[in-house]
C-alpha cells in the first residue's frame, strides 16, 4: 500500500493568500485526520470525518481554516487568507472502520509545511 | 476525558545507554496504548502498541507494557543508537475517536 499521501510537501507562500493543501488516504481507510504540529503548540487535531463527513471541527483554529472530502479518496484544507501565525506543518492521517484488530491504529503522511511570509 | 501524560524532554543519552520514557493516562474504559515515532522531517510512525492491560508491545528493540494498576506506558531499550533519535509520543485509544496524544518527548543520542 502507498500509505496517506499529502501534496504539496512544502508550500510558500505571501500573507493573504490562499492556501489548499491535499490528501489522499489509505484504501479502505474510513476515519481521516487533519493535525498541524508547531514547536509552540505541539500536534493539534483540527478535525476529523468518517465516511466523508466532518465529526468534530472544534480544534479548527478560525474561520480562515475549512476541511472537505468529496470522496473516500481525497480531502483538502484550505487557509484563506493565510497568515504567518499558520506556518507550521500539517499532518493527514487515516484509520480503517471501527471494530476488529488493529482498528484503532492511526497512519500519518509525510506532512506538509507551511510557510507564510 | 482521556489524557496522556509523558516525560518533559529533551532527553539526551550516550549510545548504548538504557533509555526510558515515562507515560502515565486518565481513561475510561479499557483504552489501547501506542507509541508513535517521529524522525527528523517525517511523520509520525507507528512503533508499538498494546490492546489490553500486562501486554507487552515490542519493536526494534523497544518494549512498553500496559500497565493497569499503575496507568502506565513507559518506553524502554536497552542499547540506544544514534539512528534512534527522534520525537517520541504516547497515545491512546478511545475507540471512535482519535487517538489522544501527549506531548512528546525528544530523544538525542550522541556517539
Amino acid at each position: 500500500d502507498a500509505g496517506v499521501i499529502q501534496s504539496p510537501r512544502h508550500e510558500v507562500t505571501e500573507m493573504g493568500q490562499e492556501v489548499t493543501l491535499r490528501c489522499k488516504p489509505i484504501s479502505g481507510h474510513d476515519y481521516l485526520f487533519w493535525y498541524r504540529q508547531t514547536m509552540m503548540r505541539g500536534l493539534e487535531l483540527l478535525i476529523y470525518f468518517n465516511n466523508n463527513v466532518p465529526i468534530d471541527d472544534s480544534g479548527m483554529p478560525e474561520d480562515r481554516f475549512s476541511a472537505k472530502m468529496p470522496n473516500a479518496s481525497f480531502s483538502t484544507l484550505k487557509i484563506q487568507p493565510s497568515e504567518p501565525r499558520d506556518s507550521a506543518v500539517y499532518f493527514c492521517a487515516s484509520r480503517k472502520p471501527s471494530g476488529g484488530y488493529g482498528t484503532d491504529t492511526q497512519y500519518f503522511g509525510p506532512g506538509t509545511r507551511l510557510t507564510v511570509l | 476525558g482521556n489524557s496522556v501524560t509523558q516525560m518533559e524532554g529533551p532527553v539526551t543519552l550516550s549510545e548504548e545507554a538504557f533509555l526510558t520514557i515515562n507515560c502515565t493516562y486518565t481513561a475510561t474504559g479499557y483504552p489501547s496504548l501506542f507509541w508513535y515515532v517521529q524522525y527528523p522531517g517525517e511523520g509520525l510512525q507507528l512503533l508499538l502498541k498494546a490492546t489490553k492491560a500486562d501486554d507487552k508491545g515490542s519493536n526494534k528493540g523497544f518494549e512498553a507494557t500496559y500497565r493497569k494498576e499503575t496507568t502506565s506506558f513507559h518506553l524502554e531499550k536497552g542499547s540506544v543508537q544514534v539512528s534512534d533519535s527522534a520525537v517520541y509520543f504516547c497515545a491512546l485509544s478511545g475507540g471512535n475517536t482519535p487517538l489522544v496524544f501527549g506531548k512528546g518527548t525528544r530523544l538525542s543520542v550522541i556517539a
